[in-house]
């Protein structure tokens, strides 16, 4: 079935430098990449998305690149806060099903 | 506050017992869609609505729940005979009627079984 496979689980790094979060996705079908941020108690808020017709998306300090070929998508944050400290979760969705599968989240510290 | 809003945030009832939980989307939202989120875990689709029509269900989604969007605005979501396995954060997301449209999600409802 769908699936989308999620690394490192844990990240920490020092503020101000990057953070890398790394996603794999099964289905070829997918053509549709949000990013969400879920902080301690909260929702899940998008902070950037990526459909397939794009290689590369930039927002401020974040940046989603997208390798169709190799089913590899990755978020870049640079020049970290400790406010960008929260789990993110990558997800897919194909137009077909129209539903999304998350991965399995990366809880990211920033570390004064 | 124009969000996707749900109620009740936290909801404890005891084993066997049903719970029903209610989501409003946001006003222009055709599509309606409800995950359950465990601890560590990114959210996992449980079924979706456009306007009223229930157009897919996960396989997660056993006969012991249900869920309705009669008049294609809010949504509820029933949990039959509640298990301890049912425990859980239910998450809503609305999104536009189009294909690859971002989903807004809701703050939760929490679900303790007892």
């Amino acid at each position: 079935g769908e699936n989308v496979e999620q690394h490192p689980s844990t990240l920490s790094v020092q503020e101000g430098d990057s953070a890398v979060i790394k996603c794999t996705y099964s289905d070829s079908a997918s053509n549709y990449f949000p990013w969400y941020k879920q902080e301690l108690g909260k929702r899940p808020q998008l902070i950037i998305d990526i459909r397939s017709n794009v290689g590369e998306k930039k927002d401020q300090r974040i940046a989603v690149t997208l390798n169709k070929t190799a089913k590899h998508f990755s978020l870049h944050i640079t020049e970290t806060q400790p406010e960008d400290s929260a789990v993110y979760f990558c997800a897919a969705e194909s137009s077909s099903a129209s539903k999304i599968i998350f991965g399995s989240g990366t809880r990211l510290s920033i570390r004064p | 506050d124009t969000g996707v809003s749900q109620d009740p945030r936290h909801k404890i009832t005891k084993r066997g017992q049903n719970v029903t939980f209610r989501c409003d989307p946001i006003s222009e939202h055709n599509r309606l869609y409800w995950y359950r989120q465990t601890l560590g875990q990114g959210p996992e689709f449980l079924t979706y609505f456009q306007n009223e029509a229930q157009l897919e269900k996960s396989r997660l989604l056993s006969d012991r729940f249900s869920a309705e969007r009669p008049k294609g605005s809010f949504s509820t979501l029933e949990i039959q005979r509640t298990e301890q396995g049912d425990s859980a954060m239910y998450l809503c997301a609305s999104s536009l009627e189009y294909s690859n449209q971002p989903q807004h999600f809701g703050d939760g409802t929490r679900l303790s079984i007892l």
